[in-house]
C-alpha cells in the first residue's frame, strides 16, 4: 500500500517556467489537499478537492492551477514560476468519514531562481 | 478565520524527561478535532495524535498525551520519557467538523532532545 506518492522530491526551476508537481493516492481518498510549508508559517492550503471533478481554493491559492480528472489523481500545476513559489509543498488525502485523518505525502522541495 | 498560535518556535528537553508543548486556537465553532503532526528530518509529516472537541477525555498515545481545555481554547501536547527520536519539528492542527476538510496549522515547534 503506497499511501500518497508525490512526485518529484526536488526540483529547480527558473523564474517563467511551468511544471506539473504530481500526487497520487491508492487509498481510495475522496478529499485531496495541497499545501505549502515556509519556514515559520506552518503549512497553508493553497488547493483542495472532495472529489473528481470538483475543487477549490484555499488560503493561498494564487499561482497555482489544480484539476482533479480522477479519484486518485491531484496535479498542482504552476504556470509561470516566481522566486516567491520556492517552499516545500505537501499533497494530502483523507476520507470524508469519522476519523477525518489527512495522510501526507514525503513532500517536493521547489527552488525558483 | 480561525487561527493555531504556537508562542513556542523552539524547545528543548533532556533525554528522558517531560516536555510541554504549547498551541492555542480560535474559533466560533463548538465541534471540531484537533491533531499534533511530527516532521522529523526526512520532511514526513506524521500524526501524533488527535483529539475530537465534543470529548471531554483527553486523548492519550503511550507517551504522547494532551491537555485539552475547551473553554480556553488551548491543546498542549505532554511527551513523557523524552528519546532522541522524539526530536522534530511539531505542529498543531485544527480541523473543523463542517464542510472541506481544511487544516489550519500552527507556526510550529522545533523540539531538541538533549542526551
Amino acid at each position: 500500500n503506497a499511501g500518497v506518492t508525490q512526485t518529484p522530491k526536488f526540483q529547480v526551476l527558473k523564474t517563467g517556467q511551468s511544471m506539473t508537481l504530481q500526487c497520487a493516492q491508492d487509498m481510495n481518498h475522496e478529499y485531496m489537499s495541497w499545501y505549502r510549508q515556509d519556514p515559520g508559517m506552518g503549512l497553508r492550503l493553497i488547493h483542495y478537492s472532495v472529489g473528481a471533478g470538483i475543487t477549490d481554493q484555499g488560503e493561498v491559492p494564487n499561482g497555482y492551477n489544480v484539476s482533479r480528472s480522477t479519484t486518485e489523481d491531484f496535479p498542482l500545476r504552476l504556470l509561470s514560476a516566481a522566486p516567491s513559489q520556492t517552499s516545500v509543498y505537501f499533497c494530502a488525502s483523507s476520507y470524508s468519514g469519522a476519523k477525518n485523518i489527512q495522510y501526507f505525502g514525503a513532500g517536493t522541495r521547489l527552488s525558483v531562481l | 478565520a480561525q487561527t493555531v498560535t504556537q508562542s513556542q518556535p523552539e524547545m528543548s528537553v533532556q533525554e528522558a524527561e517531560t516536555v510541554t508543548l504549547s498551541c492555542t486556537y480560535d474559533t466560533s465553532e463548538s465541534d471540531y478535532y484537533l491533531f499534533w503532526y511530527k516532521q522529523p528530518p526526512s520532511r514526513q509529516m506524521i500524526l501524533v495524535i488527535r483529539q475530537e472537541a465534543y470529548k471531554q477525555q483527553n486523548a492519550t498515545e503511550n507517551r504522547f498525551s494532551v491537555n485539552f481545555q475547551k473553554a480556553a481554547k488551548s491543546f498542549s501536547l505532554k511527551i513523557s520519557d523524552s528519546q532522541l527520536g522524539d526530536a522534530a519539528m511539531y505542529f498543531c492542527a485544527y480541523l473543523p467538523i463542517q464542510g472541506a476538510q481544511k487544516l489550519v496549522f500552527g507556526q510550529g515547534t522545533r523540539l531538541t532532545i538533549n542526551p
